[in-house]
């Protein structure tokens, strides 16, 4: 079946840090990816999304890349802010499926 | 105003008794879901439906029942309550279009405490 591994969290890091969070799934076919971002006391938002093979999605300074051949998709930010702070969450979804398979979640906290 | 609700927002009830949690939605979606949130679980698929008459259990359904009153509204019943309910709910949408899966939204969440 399709899943989802992410790193283990928290992740604490100074303003202005490199960011990676590290994410790799298992699915049959060729699924969609997207990242979550889950800000305190509110519900999931997208944060970026890639549909196919070497896609790179962005947003707010957000980058990832799908990797088929080593089935990833790491969030990266090359500088983060006090206001990243959130819980960041992996899914994918297979594109004949009918849900997203979520990861468990990596707790972001930048201190200033 | 936000795409999709929920209400309420937070409840605290006791074991055995009945509790429904709603949700409606403005984005004329046709797919809707309910997710339940546990510290270090991630996020687990209790119903989705696909319109008014297509309803389907997801990962985690025993306990909980679902309504789909309307292509905007969906609710998610727990006939009798018990603690291991305790948990934060979302509802998500998504559009049915076909082509690759796409992304689903979220309410603000449901924040149940069953003591």
């Amino acid at each position: 079946g399709n899943s989802v591994t992410q790193m283990e969290g928290p992740v604490t890091l100074s303003e202005e840090a490199f960011l990676t969070i590290n994410c790799t799934y298992t699915a049959t076919g060729y699924p969609s990816l997207f990242w979550y971002v889950q800000y305190p006391g509110e519900g999931l938002q997208l944060l970026l999304k890639a549909t196919k093979a070497d896609d790179k999605g962005s947003n707010k300074g957000f980058e990832a890349t799908y990797r088929k051949e080593t089935t990833s998709f790491h969030l990266e930010k090359g500088s983060v802010q006090v206001s990243d702070s959130a819980v960041y969450f992996c899914a994918l979804g297979e594109n004949s499926g009918y849900a997203l398979n979520f990861g468990k979640g990596t707790s972001l906290l930048v201190t200033p | 105003d936000a795409d999709v609700t929920q209400t309420p927002r937070n409840r605290i009830t006791k074991t055995g008794k009945r509790i429904m949690l709603e949700c409606s939605q403005t984005k004329g979606h046709d797919r809707m879901y309910w997710y339940r949130q546990d510290p270090g679980l991630g996020l687990r698929l209790i119903y989705y439906s696909f319109d008014v008459k297509d309803i389907n259990k997801g990962e985690i359904s025993d306990g909980y029942s679902v309504s789909r009153q309307a292509q905007a509204k969906f609710s998610l019943s727990l006939e009798s309550a018990i603690p291991n309910q305790t948990a934060l709910y979302f509802c998500a949408t998504s559009d049915a279009r076909t082509g690759f899966m796409r992304e689903q939204f979220f309410g603000p969440g449901t924040r149940l405490t069953v003591l």
